[in-house]
């Protein structure tokens, strides 16, 4: 059974700060790893999906990772901003495409 | 602007009452994921479907919970009875197979049950 795990559980950065936020998987045989931010009381938005034959995916200043091989994927932040506090989740797709999610970074850029 | 929507948006309700949550997916999308979150399990999946036809359900209590699919416009969520261990947020997902199978979730039901 997958099993995804997010490091660390918490991280709080003053604004304009690189940072990574890390996930690791046990199941190197993945669909494709797709990160999510979550703001409180809402829903899941969908920021970077890679598909298994990848090994990175850009959006403006969000960058992410993968090694299939070590289990690994980082998503990147560049000149962290206020607005990007939120939750960030991490979620493996297995064969039928079912997402096995992480437990979440929770992220304070603090102004 | 193409999105996954749910109803009702919040559901409160006494113990054995039958809660039916509904999910309308984006339209042109034939896979549908319904995942609970809670605040001790995180994100879990419950069921999905493809092209309308149940794929797995193992993640569903089979004696309270069921899922259907009446039409490719409509994903529905059942528990009959609730129980408070039910409370948590229900997200419908909906996904078109294909490369990327990108997943699009709707904005959740917050169920509590009392």
């Amino acid at each position: 059974k997958q099993e995804v795990t997010q490091i660390p559980a918490a991280l709080s950065v003053p604004e304009g700060e690189n940072l990574v936020l890390n996930c690791s998987f046990t199941d190197s045989a993945i669909y494709n790893l797709q990160w999510f931010r979550q703001d409180p009381g809402k829903g899941l938005t969908s920021l970077l999906l890679i598909q298994s034959s990848q090994r990175e995916q850009t959006s403006g200043r969000l960058n992410a990772s993968l090694d299939k091989s070590s289990g690994r994927s980082t998503l990147y932040i560049a000149a962290s901003q206020p607005g990007d506090s939120a939750t960030y989740l991490c979620a493996s797709s297995g064969s039928a495409r079912q997402l096995t999610f992480g437990s979440g970074t929770q992220l304070t850029v603090l102004p | 602007d193409a999105r996954v929507t749910q109803t009702p948006r919040h559901k409160v309700t006494e113990m054995g009452q039958e809660v039916t949550m509904r999910c309308q997916p984006i339209l042109g999308h034939n896979t549908v994921f319904w995942y609970r979150q809670t605040m001790m399990q995180g994100l879990e999946l419950l069921a999905y479907f493809r092209n309308r036809a149940p794929l797995d359900d193992s993640g569903m209590p089979k004696d309270r919970f069921s899922a259907e699919m009446p039409d490719a416009t409509l994903a529905t969520l059942k528990i009959q009875p609730s129980e408070p261990r039910d409370s948590a947020v229900y997200f419908c997902a909906s996904g078109l197979s294909g490369d990327s199978y990108e997943q699009y979730f709707g904005p959740g039901t917050r169920l509590t049950v009392t």
